[in-house]
């Protein structure tokens, strides 16, 4: 079975500009979480998505966002990128909610 | 609002030699999982292993086992016959089982690096 994809892998976007990043999970999982893990935060729970709703969210502003569709695949959005918002971010999928997360290779975003 | 605190930032092992990677978390719910993640190089997160913490037996994977003190609150990982293969970063990670009501995902300790010394 498939893992847990990603994409793009890498990205690099200026100051202001908005991003969006996916992730497909592992077929047949329902639940996405997303997270971001930066050297100085360490990771940090970004919000999580089960049938299409979002179920938790963590501390983290409006400019970050996302969504899931009927085939489990989810999109985080950021608007305005700021400096600060470069970190690998990281999904996660699990069968059920709460369940174990298996994650994928992240995706690296890097502003300038 | 749960916490996890993993206190050794680096810790070094001979290859195939045994070392502990200390976790510690604080919780007032009286039923989570737990887990040790492992992130090599790559930046890929890989699952080590899970406990329950309703179950009193201690969880294993092969070399992977852990020491699961409930009323102490210590989760520790025991890497038995080290292999150059497992120098990574290891998070603990606590995960609630309560669904909604503001649950925070998985909680991440720091992590611990991991050196092996062939």
């Amino acid at each position: 079975k498939a893992g847990v994809t990603q994409t793009p892998r890498y990205l690099i976007k200026t100051r202001g500009q908005q991003v969006t990043l996916s992730c497909s999970p592992i077929s047949g999982h329902r639940s996405v979480s997303w997270y971001q893990q930066t050297p100085g935060q360490g990771l940090q729970f970004l919000f999580e998505y089960f049938s299409e709703t979002q179920r938790n969210k963590g501390n983290f502003p409006g400019r970050f966002s996302g969504r899931q569709f009927s085939n489990s695949r989810s999109e985080m959005n950021v608007s305005t990128l700021e400096l600060g918002d470069s970190a690998l971010y990281l999904c996660a999928s699990s069968l059920l909610h709460p369940d174990t997360q298996y994650f994928g290779p992240g995706t690296r975003l890097t502003v300038l | 609002a749960q916490t996890v605190t993993q206190s050794q930032p680096e810790m070094s092992v001979q290859e195939a030699e045994t070392v502990t990677l200390s976790c510690t978390y604080d919780t007032s719910e009286s039923d989570y999982y737990l887990f040790w993640y492992k992130q090599p190089p790559s930046r890929q997160m890989i699952l080590v292993i899970r406990q329950e913490a309703y179950k009193q037996q201690n969880a294993t994977e092969n070399r992977f086992s852990v020491n699961f003190q409930k009323a102490a609150k210590s989760f520790s990982l025991k890497i038995s016959d080290s292999q150059l293969g497992d120098a990574a970063m290891y998070f603990c990670a606590y995960s609630t089982l309560y669904s909604g009501g503001g649950a925070d995902g998985l909680t991440f300790g720091k992590g611990t690096h991991l050196i092996i010394q062939p």
